[in-house]
């Protein structure tokens, strides 16, 4: 039982390019989110999908795009990274949506730097 | 005020020591709120969920203060493995979403 895994774990790219971070959860979850850290900043939710089938933008969605491709997988996708965008990303997951009742269990990270 | 706080901290306390820290929110209507840790360059995961009456797990007890908006985590007999950062979590928009604070660094010294 992997719980949530992500790739990758780093990743550096140039102003303007393009990439897609990866998420995938084995616990059988409805509810899938994806979160920026900075420091000072706490963790910011960028988007969440609810349910299969479902997706919306959470407090920090510019510049990115979410894609929820089965129950068990949820990817991110900066289309033109910004120096901005640097920062570590995490994947979570719940069992149901509710933000009040729900543990989310969060994957190990992509640090992302952007130059 | 924003909607959760808290001291960045560090707080640096001996081994054996008992350590409290607050987390102050904003959202009155607020009923259960969360203690994650997240160790050093780790992913955050839960500690404790704490409701109307506190919850208690072994050394670590979080306690809500409903009037005046805050919940509280106290460590007692602090390890060298406590050291890590332990976010507060609070939920939002109608309790459908759940806003970190920033995290309160614990250092635990021999």
């Amino acid at each position: 039982n992997a719980g949530v895994t992500q790739t990758p774990k780093f990743q550096v790219l140039k102003t303007g390019q393009s990439m897609t971070l990866q998420c995938a959860q084995d616990m059988n979850h409805n509810s899938m989110y994806w979160y920026r850290q900075d420091p000072g900043m706490g963790l910011r939710l960028i988007y969440y999908s609810a349910s299969e089938g479902t997706t919306d933008k959470g407090e920090v969605p510019n510049g990115y795009n979410v894609s929820r491709l089965n129950k068990r997988e949820f990817s991110l996708r900066l289309e033109s990274a910004a120096p901005s965008q640097t920062s570590v990303y995490f994947c979570a997951s719940s069992e149901k949506f509710g933000g009040a009742s729900y543990e989310q269990y969060f994957g190990p990270g992509t640090r992302l730097t952007v130059t | 005020r924003k909607e959760v706080e808290q001291d960045p901290g560090p707080f640096n306390v001996p081994e054996g020591a008992t350590v409290a820290f607050n987390c102050t929110y904003s959202n009155s209507a607020s009923q259960s709120f969360f203690w994650y840790r997240q160790d050093c360059r780790k992913e955050p995961k839960l500690l404790m969920s704490v409701y109307s009456s506190g919850n208690e797990d072994g050394r670590f007890t979080a306690q809500l203060n409903r009037a005046s908006q805050y919940i509280s985590l106290l460590i007692r007999d602090s390890k060298l493995s406590d050291s890590a950062t332990y976010l507060c979590v609070v939920p939002s928009g109608g309790y459908q979403k759940v806003t970190f604070g920033i995290g309160t660094k614990l250092q635990v010294i021999p």
